[in-house]
């Protein structure tokens, strides 16, 4: 049981470059959260997907894309990355909406 | 906008001595608040939570206090150990929405 893992753990990106982060959840969770962690903040939620199909925009959606791809997959991508967006990325997941929260290791993204 | 305020940023505690840290939220509508435990390196976990109709629920060494008047909660750690060194981050569900709204973290640190 892997819990909830993400791809890849580090990336170095120049600015303008795209990429794709990648979470994936064994758990059989209906809820998928992605969340960015900067120095001295919080979590700050980006996007989420109550269920298979469906995405909502949380907190600071701005540059970023989601796909919902199945129950287990929910990935984010950076279509034009930007120095704004150096921070370390969080997939979660839950049972449903106000449960417990299961996160992933993280993905630290850096772009020059 | 809604916000949650997190205090101390920084928490130094002697083994054995008892750590408290306090949150305060703007959202009168807020009804779910989670604590989550970060490890270096780790993704956080989720180590309490209370809902707005209960006042206090305790687990083992760790218990949560929730004021809805004055719009605060507390955790409180007794008899602290070395493993309980970490970030620890308070949030606030968003009204009845699912968004939460973190804190900005405190580091508790255990001396020996």
């Amino acid at each position: 049981n892997a819990g909830v893992t993400q791809t890849p753990k580090f990336q170095v990106l120049k600015t303008g470059q795209s990429m794709t982060l990648q979470c994936a959840q064994d758990m059989n969770h209906n809820s998928m959260y992605w969340y960015r962690q900067d120095p001295g903040m919080g979590l700050r939620l980006i996007y989420y997907s109550a269920s298979e199909g469906t995405t909502d925009k949380g907190e600071v959606p701005n540059g970023y894309n989601v796909s919902r791809l199945n129950k287990r997959e929910f990935s984010l991508r950076l279509e034009s990355a930007a120095p704004s967006q150096t921070s370390v990325y969080f997939c979660a997941s839950s049972a449903d909406t106000f449960s417990e929260q299961y996160f992933g290791p993280g993905t630290r993204l850096t772009v020059t | 906008g809604e916000n949650v305020e997190q205090h101390p940023s920084t928490l130094s505690v002697q083994e054995g001595d008892s750590a408290v840290i306090k949150c305060t939220y703007s959202d009168s509508a807020s009804n779910y608040f989670p604590w989550y435990k970060q490890e270096l390196g780790k993704g956080p976990q989720l180590i309490i939570d209370i809902r707005s109709n209960v006042g206090e629920k305790k687990d083992q060494r760790i218990a949560v206090t929730l004021n809805k008047t004055a719009k605060h909660f507390s955790l409180h750690i007794t008899e602290t150990q070395p493993e309980d060194s970490a970030v620890y981050f308070c949030a606030a569900s968003k009204g009845s929405n699912y968004q939460l709204i973190w804190g900005a973290g405190t580091k508790l640190i255990i001396k020996p």
